[in-house]
């Protein structure tokens, strides 16, 4: 079993839904990372959080730490948010590793 | 405002060939990573440097050997390729152990025939 798992793997939704990918973990973490790649793109950081709620634009983080579990939304969803999400820890105990989850592939249709 | 830059973006290789893919941060970052991501995987770590002259193997690190050259660069060498390292490869630097975020270069989509 994965040390991170995301669900769904894939999600197909209309321009302007609200969308939520979720990801849960198994292992004590330091923080967690949200993560987007663009088709045949790099990876860019989208949030790093170890508590709580982060906002971004459209884009909101939140984690549960007791239940060991984040969720990643996007409100007004747009063709552009079209990518794959991917969920990573920080493996709490001072590793200097990710560990990450198999990403969520997006696609918004107009 | 380079981040981290990786080289090349494309390789093709013959079995057997070896290259080196080069990585450099300019973010004074301690910690340096090389991942692979191969269809239906996540991110899979091949070695990870946490300092400046200490480099640890990760998940995957069989047929690839790396060089912390200095606090900047990191490389990841193919001593004898194999179709099996046919794959998108990623550079990666962070400071995780003060729970920063990671950043990441664009990728190296290595095919080996």
């Amino acid at each position: 079993k994965n040390e991170v798992e995301q669900s769904p793997q894939n999600l197909t939704a209309q321009e302007g839904e609200f969308i939520t990918i979720n990801c849960s973990y198994s292992v004590g973490i330091s923080a967690l990372h949200w993560l987007q790649q663009h088709p045949g793109g790099g990876i860019v950081s989208l949030f790093m959080l170890s508590s709580g709620k982060k906002k971004h634009g459209r884009l909101i983080a939140t984690i549960n730490i007791q239940e060991k579990h984040s969720s990643l939304h996007i409100t007004a969803s747009h063709p552009r948010d079209s990518a794959v999400y991917i969920c990573a820890v920080n493996l709490d105990g001072g590793a200097q590793k990710l560990v990450f989850g198999q990403g969520t592939r997006l696609t918004i249709n107009p | 405002n380079a981040g981290v830059t990786q080289t090349p973006k494309f390789q093709v290789l013959k079995t057997g060939q070896s290259m080196t893919l080069q990585c450099a941060q300019d973010m004074n970052h301690n910690s340096m990573y090389w991942y692979r991501q191969d269809p239906g995987m996540g991110l899979r770590l091949i070695y990870y440097s946490a300092s400046e002259g200490t480099t640890d193997k990760g998940e995957v690190p069989n047929g690839y050997n790396v060089s912390r050259l200095n606090k900047r660069e990191f490389s990841l060498r193919l001593e004898s390729a194999a179709p099996s390292q046919t794959s998108v490869y990623f550079c990666a630097s962070s400071e995780l152990a003060m729970n920063t975020e990671a950043f990441f270069g664009q990728g190296t989509r290595l095919t080996v025939v």
